[in-house]
Order: structure tokens, then sequence, then C-alpha cells
């Protein structure tokens, strides 16, 4: 079964700071695809960054960063520099090639506060 | 630019109601998707479409019915709105082609049943 796990619900950082948000995740498939979203605080989530499992090189985006690591079934997003703009709630999601793409897994979320 | 947009972004029911949700796109997307969000929860999905007429259901069905009559248009139904349906619901519409798989998303509607 796929699952996705987000284990810090809430982190909270003084603006300028890096801040990484962890992302780990289950799967039997070995054709996967691992996303990241973010929820604003007007609430429309909005994609940042898809990795299938074919791909493990990182990717950098401006100050956003990922790190796939497939031995450790992590998927963690890393903001450096940090702005008070950053605050939202984060998704980590998974979805397997054998249901289509159809079902994704999202996990609980991790909610991200930058203070001025 | 995708746009996903859903006909309320606040709705406030009392227990027994029928509720209609609507969901439109305009990129002409194969796909489209309901879910709800709930602390802690993250989202859950409960119906997805892959294409005009026809419906699968989600992880948690239970509850719930939906339409999708045509393709821009995908509706999800509170057959009897009941208060553990208070949530917020994200609709969502994808075009699936190679691994271009990522999903946009309205701005959700966020429903009280009281």
């Amino acid at each position: 079964a796929q699952k996705v796990t987000q284990a810090q619900t809430e982190i909270s950082v003084v603006e300028k700071e890096d801040v990484t948000l962890d992302c780990v995740y289950e799967t039997r498939d070995t054709t996967y695809y691992l996303f990241w979203y973010k929820q604003p605080p007007s609430g429309e989530l909005v994609f940042l960054i898809r990795r299938n499992s074919f791909d493990e090189q990182n990717e950098i985006s401006g100050r956003y960063s990922w790190n796939f690591q497939k031995s450790t079934s992590s998927f963690n997003f890393t903001i450096t520099a940090s702005q008070v703009v950053d605050s939202a709630v984060y998704f980590c999601a998974l979805s397997e090639a054998n249901t289509g793409g159809f079902k994704t897994i999202f996990g609980a979320g991790t909610r991200l506060f930058v203070k001025a | 630019d995708v746009k996903v947009t859903q006909s309320s972004r606040y709705l406030v029911k009392r227990t027994g109601e029928k509720v209609f949700l609507e969901c439109v796109q305009d990129m002409d997307h194969e796909n489209m998707f309901w879910y709800r969000q709930d602390p802690g929860l993250g989202l859950r999905l409960i119906y997805f479409s892959y294409d005009v007429k026809m419906k699968e259901k989600g992880d948690i069905p239970e509850g719930y019915s939906v339409s999708r009559e045509k393709k821009e248009r995908f509706s999800l139904i509170l057959e009897s709105a009941s208060t553990n349906q208070t949530s917020m619901y994200l609709c969502a519409s994808r075009i699936f082609s190679g691994n271009h798989n990522e999903q946009f998303f309205g701005p959700g509607t966020r429903l009280t049943v009281l």
C-alpha cells in the first residue's frame, strides 16, 4: 500500500533561515511519481515539483531545492533564506503508475510559519 | 494558465439538505478529481473522472456522488448532508501525458453542515 508521511506538523522559522521539510513515502510499485504542493492561506494548492522514480537527480529552483533518495524513500524539500511569503502548508504526495496515476496519496502536510 | 474554478468559497447547509458543489476547468483536461481536506489528514480522494460520463470511486466515496456530463464540469453531490461532511472540498484537473501528471487545483469550498 502507498503511504506518505510528513512527520513535521508545524515548523516556525525566522526570515532568512533555511528550512527543510521532510517527506517519507512507501510504495511497492517500481514506477511512481512524487510531488510537492504549496497551499498558501488563500487555499489553492499550487504545484511545485514532480519527480519520477527513475530520476534521482536533485533539483534546485531559485531558493527551493529537493533531495530525492530512493535508498531511504525520502523526498525532502529545502527552502533557503526563507521569506514571509513562504508561509503556507506544504504537501508531499505520491502516485503509482499502476493506478494510472489516478490515486494520488497526500501526506498530512507541514505548516510553515516564517516570521519577519 | 490552467484555471480551475469552484462555485462557492464558503457554504453553510443544514443536515439532510442536498448539496451541489460545482467545479469547472478551462484547459480541456480529461481527468478531474474531488478531494476533501481535513486537519491532520491531508487530502483524501472522494471520486475521480477520467473522461466525460466516466467516474470512479476514490478512497472515501460514502455519502457522495458525482456527475460529469461535460468535459469541463465535474460536480460533487451530497445527497443528504451530515455534520461529518463539514470540510474543505478541493477540485482538481489534470492532463495525463507521459510524465506530465501533476494536478491543478481550484480554490476550494469550505462547507459547514449544521
